[in-house]
């Protein structure tokens, strides 16, 4: 499986402000993607980060929100914009193995926001 | 997205008392995998299930699909306290994964 380095691995942030979350694949991989994880709940998928066009978000998660970048095949940032405190998660990327079945995350963006 | 819930939501057993998970779907899955997420970790991917009927096992794990390919569990034998995590078993609609609700595993020593 590709190694997944995610960074920053935890932050505090201020109510209103924005961060990027940045996730680097030791390999070209095809699909990457980014969840969400609230305090003590599933994982959420928020987006696909497809590589040299727009990501295709799932219901409830708009661009405006969580922006994505996916510049190449092994390269990816979302940003959680404006945050306030319900942003307060674990934001985990993640990709997809090369037949599809199955995926593998990084160790995740513990994000606080107060 | 797939919709896929998970029972027991939480579950506390005592160290070498059996556990089982259970994961249903109201709709027929191609496949199903399942992920171990230890307490401050992220999740870690165990096995896939592909077949109607498929049993597989993993030392004292034991994961089943249904025949119709719409329920699975994951059941093990003789917990330990390395067991202790939630477990998440995840469908896949076309290149999406979808998680169900995980439960989460407590093991008393």
């Amino acid at each position: 499986s590709a190694v997944i380095s995610q960074k920053p691995s935890r932050d505090i942030c201020q109510r209103g402000t924005s961060l990027t979350i940045q996730c680097q694949v030791d390999s070209q991989v095809t699909m990457m993607f980014w969840y969400r994880q609230q305090p003590g709940q599933s994982l959420t998928l928020i987006a696909t980060a497809n590589q040299g066009s727009e990501a295709t978000y799932e219901s409830g998660f708009v661009i405006d929100k969580f922006p994505i970048s996916r510049p190449n095949l092994t390269f990816s940032t979302l940003t959680v914009s404006n945050m306030s405190p319900e942003d307060s998660s674990i934001y985990l990327c993640s990709v997809g193995s090369d037949s599809g079945n199955t995926i593998y995350f990084g160790e995740g963006s513990w994000l606080t926001v107060v | 997205g797939q919709q896929v819930m998970q029972i027991p939501q939480y579950q506390h057993v005592q160290e070498g008392e059996d556990f089982t998970t259970y994961c249903n779907s109201s709709t027929t899955l191609s496949n199903i995998q399942w992920y171990k997420q230890r307490p401050g970790g992220h999740p870690v991917f165990l096995i896939q299930l592909v077949k109607s009927g498929e049993v597989k096992k993993q030392k004292r794990l034991t994961f089943q699909f249904g025949e119709a390919k719409k329920n699975s569990s994951l059941h093990i034998t003789a917990t330990q306290t390395t067991d202790v995590g939630t477990y998440f078993c995840a469908a896949n609609t076309g290149n999406q994964f979808y998680f169900g609700t995980g439960t989460s595993l407590t093991v008393i020593p």
